[in-house]
């Protein structure tokens, strides 16, 4: 079955240190890749995806993340985190099977230091 | 780009009552929308599908009574949260997809508490 695996569920760095989300999924196929973003009782934020091509991907706000088939591996980098990047962070796959479902990994809180 | 509308925001209701929350696709036609639900602290699950016109598809465990879903246009999905009780109170998300557009578009969400 399918699956997403975020091994972190937090994750504590300083203001201007460089950040690193762990994802790993679960599927037969090369599948869609989604990291989202969501603040305390907001919606989700789409950050990136990866569909095909250049496996290294940019997004906004300054997250870029790297696929790499060999290690079934989509995890989201950025060189220097602001205390506004602090929330909620999900890995998600998105399987095109007669209609497009997400499945999302639990997440992982990023909390942010002075 | 695409944009899925969600209403309400928030909703309170006493236990017994039901909530209607909506999904709209305000720049494309949605052929599909998808329902999931988020308990606090926890990730996001799959609840339905909803196909224009036709029964939605609910996931294992999913009561299709206690959740109706209508998608009885191209923009837009509603969810009904019948004889809603406070195991119930959960985050609402939906997401549409259509024209090109993936489900991957998510509405802001609706945070239901029942009281």
């Amino acid at each position: 079955a399918q699956s997403v695996t975020q091994p972190d569920i937090h994750i504590t760095v300083s203001e201007g240190a460089s950040l690193e989300l762990r994802c790993n999924y679960s599927y037969g196929a090369t599948p869609y890749l989604f990291w989202y973003v969501q603040s305390p009782g907001q919606g989700l934020q789409l950050l990136l995806k990866y569909f095909s091509g250049d496996t290294l991907v940019q997004g906004i706000k300054g997250f870029e993340a790297e696929f790499k088939r060999s290690q079934s591996s989509f995890n989201l980098r950025k060189p220097s985190v602001h205390w506004s990047d602090a929330a909620e962070y999900f890995c998600a796959v998105g399987l095109n099977t007669g209609g497009f479902k997400t499945i999302f990994g639990a997440g992982t809180r990023l909390f942010v230091k002075a | 780009g695409a944009v899925v509308s969600q209403h309400p925001s928030w909703v309170i209701c006493k236990s017994g009552t039901s909530v209607k929350i909506e999904c709209r696709s305000l720049d494309f036609q949605a052929t599909t929308m998808f329902w999931y639900r988020q308990f606090p602290k926890q990730s996001l699950m799959l609840m339905a599908t909803s196909n224009e016109g036709s029964k939605a598809t609910y996931e294992q465990g999913v009561e299709k009574d206690k959740f109706l879903i209508n998608h009885a246009s191209l923009t837009l999905s509603t969810l009904t949260v019948t004889s809603a009780h406070p195991e119930d109170s959960s985050f609402y998300i939906c997401s549409a997809e259509g024209q090109g557009n993936y489900g991957y578009t998510f509405g802001s969400g609706t945070r239901l508490t029942v009281v």
